[in-house]
């Protein structure tokens, strides 16, 4: 059972609502993820929040907007999407070793459905 | 600019097969090389490696580095129709990954 958890699972929205997602995680991590995989394509990383620090991917769109209220929390944020943005979204968590970025090991959620009509 | 590659793209094989999945990567200030199996649902962590030449195994599973040529290589043994999914690399702390390799076991 991951420790890893993401609400909703699904969710169906229009172009002009606002909803967020949800990300909780139960392993002590200190860095959490977004991440948006698309039909055919690799994963991308949206959002990195490293000691409460955000990194983000420059080619992410305003409409989503990430919040990490506390290291266990995570949000994203959407409003006025566009049905090339329906995917699926993962969130992950990993502990990152002092101020140093190395690549740990991420766990995974089991993602949010998004389909944007 | 930095880039993970991986191949095949997708595999077809038969029960019992072995087969051998590669990625080579071209990044900057490499730190780690992990692969991960995609089913229907979110990514399961396979291996983490960052020492070359030094095997990980589980199970049927192996893995190796060659930081030298730069590339990884996935070994499934005696493959069984539960192996088949997308197996995913990815290098570094911004989880760059590949496009993945589709493995099909049929039985």
């Amino acid at each position: 059972e991951t420790g890893v958890t993401q609400t909703p699972r699904h969710l169906v929205m229009g172009m002009t609502n606002k909803k967020s997602l949800k990300c909780e995680q139960h392993l002590g991590h200190n860095a959490m993820y977004w991440y948006k995989q698309s039909a055919k394509k690799p994963l991308e990383l949206m959002f990195v929040y490293n000691f409460k620090e955000q990194t983000e991917n420059n080619s992410v769109p305003s409409r989503f907007s990430p919040e990490c209220p506390n290291s266990s929390h995570l949000f994203l944020h959407l409003h006025t999407l566009q049905p090339e943005d329906s995917a699926l979204y993962l969130c992950a968590s990993s502990q990152v070793l002092g101020e140093v970025r190395v690549s740990d090991t991420q766990y995974f959620g089991p993602g949010t459905r998004l389909t944007v009509l | 600019e930095d880039k993970v590659v991986q191949s095949p793209l997708s595999l077809v094989v038969h029960e019992g097969d072995t087969v051998t999945l590669n990625c080579s990567y071209e990044v900057t200030n490499f730190r780690s090389l992990l692969w991960y199996k995609q089913e229907k649902k979110a990514p399961t962590f396979l291996f983490m490696l960052t020492s070359s030449g030094i095997e990980k195994k589980s199970g049927r599973l192996s893995s190796i580095l060659d930081k030298k040529e730069l590339f990884s290589i996935l070994n499934i043994t005696a493959t069984q129709t539960g192996d088949s999914a997308v197996y995913l690399c990815a290098v570094n702390f911004d989880m760059r990954f590949g496009a993945g390799t589709r493995l099909t076991v049929k039985p």
